[in-house]
Formats: structure tokens, sequence, C-alpha cells
């Protein structure tokens, strides 16, 4: 069983970046099962797909918010991250990270609340 | 604006059973065998209730079924129950540059 926590700010200032790091457990970051994902939800809204790394590194943004999108993975933490730089309000959004396997998803993080404002 | 279109909401009574359509285009739904489901409760985290197109997880129950037809993917639930009371969006891979596209989601009200 994968266990998924997200951690960083909870309030990100408008034009700053985002930062956000998950931290697996129950497996191994190197492992080849699972594609290392972000998901997110606007407040009251529907799910967006944000993207995924690869244990080997590679990555797959959603086209939307790729020039502003970096996820890396630390295998010696067990941890992968998320940033998205220039942030407005429209980035308010509950952030998940999760699973992928063969297209679906798995196992999920609880979420975390980022409120980008001054 | 959402990818996958699906109704804003739904209902049904207790016992009965609905459908939620889910439709894509020929580029994804009507395209890969990857499309799934998930359920999510207010507050709650989404849980998967149906993965390529028409399969089950372990532990979910046999009363949520997939379809697909063309550009259209379907839940229906049968025998509905008020725990069946959530959020359900449906979720495709989109191929190479897009890879995955969800639905608005639906919210299922069971009277």
């Amino acid at each position: 069983q994968v266990q998924l926590q997200e951690s960083g700010p909870g309030l990100v200032k408008p034009s700053e970046t985002l930062s956000l790091t998950c931290t697996v457990s129950g497996d191994s970051i190197s492992s080849a099962s699972f594609y290392w994902s972000w998901i997110r939800q606007h407040p009251g809204k529907g799910l967006e797909w944000i993207g995924y790394i690869y244990f080997s590194g590679s990555t797959y943004y959603n086209p939307s918010l790729k020039s502003r999108l970096t996820m890396s993975i630390d295998t010696s933490e067990n941890q992968f991250s998320l940033k998205l730089s220039s942030v407005t309000a429209a980035d308010t959004a509950v952030y998940y990270c999760a699973t992928v396997n063969s297209w679906r998803v798995d196992y999920w993080g609880q979420g975390t609340l980022v409120t980008v404002s001054s | 604006q959402s990818a996958l279109t699906q109704p804003a909401s739904v209902s049904g009574s207790p016992g009965q059973s609905i459908t939620i359509s889910c439709t894509g285009t020929s580029g994804d739904v009507g395209r890969y065998d990857f499309v799934s489901w998930y359920q999510q409760h207010p507050g709650k985290v989404p849980k998967i209730v149906i993965y390529e197109g028409s399969k089950r997880p372990s532990g979910v129950s046999n009363r949520f079924s997939g379809s697909k037809s063309g550009n259209t993917a379907s839940l229906t639930i049968s025998g509905l129950r008020a725990e069946d009371e959530a959020d359900y969006y449906c979720c495709s891979y989109a191929g190479r540059g897009t890879y995955v596209v969800f639905g608005g989601g639906t919210k299922l009200t069971v009277l």
C-alpha cells in the first residue's frame, strides 16, 4: 500500500513560485510501477491533471501549465516535487500528489490547499 | 472548460439505477481503453471506482459498472444507496502531448 503526503506553504504571493513536495512511503520512488503525479482541484471545481514524473526523471506536463512547471524526483529522500512559477489567484487550489499506473490514479495524498494571495 | 463533458447533476431514488455519461473525442475516449471513474465525497479524497473502461478495483461494489460506445463512456450505479451520493469524475488517456484529461464532474443526488 503506497502512502503519499504533500507538504509545502499554504500561502503563496502572486508572481512567486509555488513549491510542493510529496513524500512516498510503502514503495520506492525508484519503482517502475508508477508515474508520480500531481493533480489539483480548484475550490468547488473539478480535477485538473498537472503532470507526472517517472523514476527515470522523464516528465510529462499539462500543456496549459508547461511553461511554468518543473517537476523533480529525489530518490534519496523518496520524494518528488512540484514547482509552479508566476502564480496568480487562478492557481489557488487543493494540490494532490498521486500515483498513476496504466492511466489510472490508484493512490492519492490527502491534498494540500494552496492559496495565492498577497 | 473541461476536456471531457459530463452532466452537472443526476439524481435517483434508493434502489434505482443511474448512468453518468462522459463525452470526449476520437482522440481520447474514442481512441483508448483507458477511461477511469472517481468518486469524491465532500471534503474527501477521490477514490477510483472503475478503470480501463469497465474494470472494478478490488473492494469496489459490483453495483458500479462502466462501458463505452464511440466517444462516450458511461458509469452506471445500480441499486442506489444513500452513500453513493457524491461527485463523480471521468478521466481518459489522451495520447502523447495531452496525456490525461478529466471531466468536469457530476453531482449525484440520492433522493
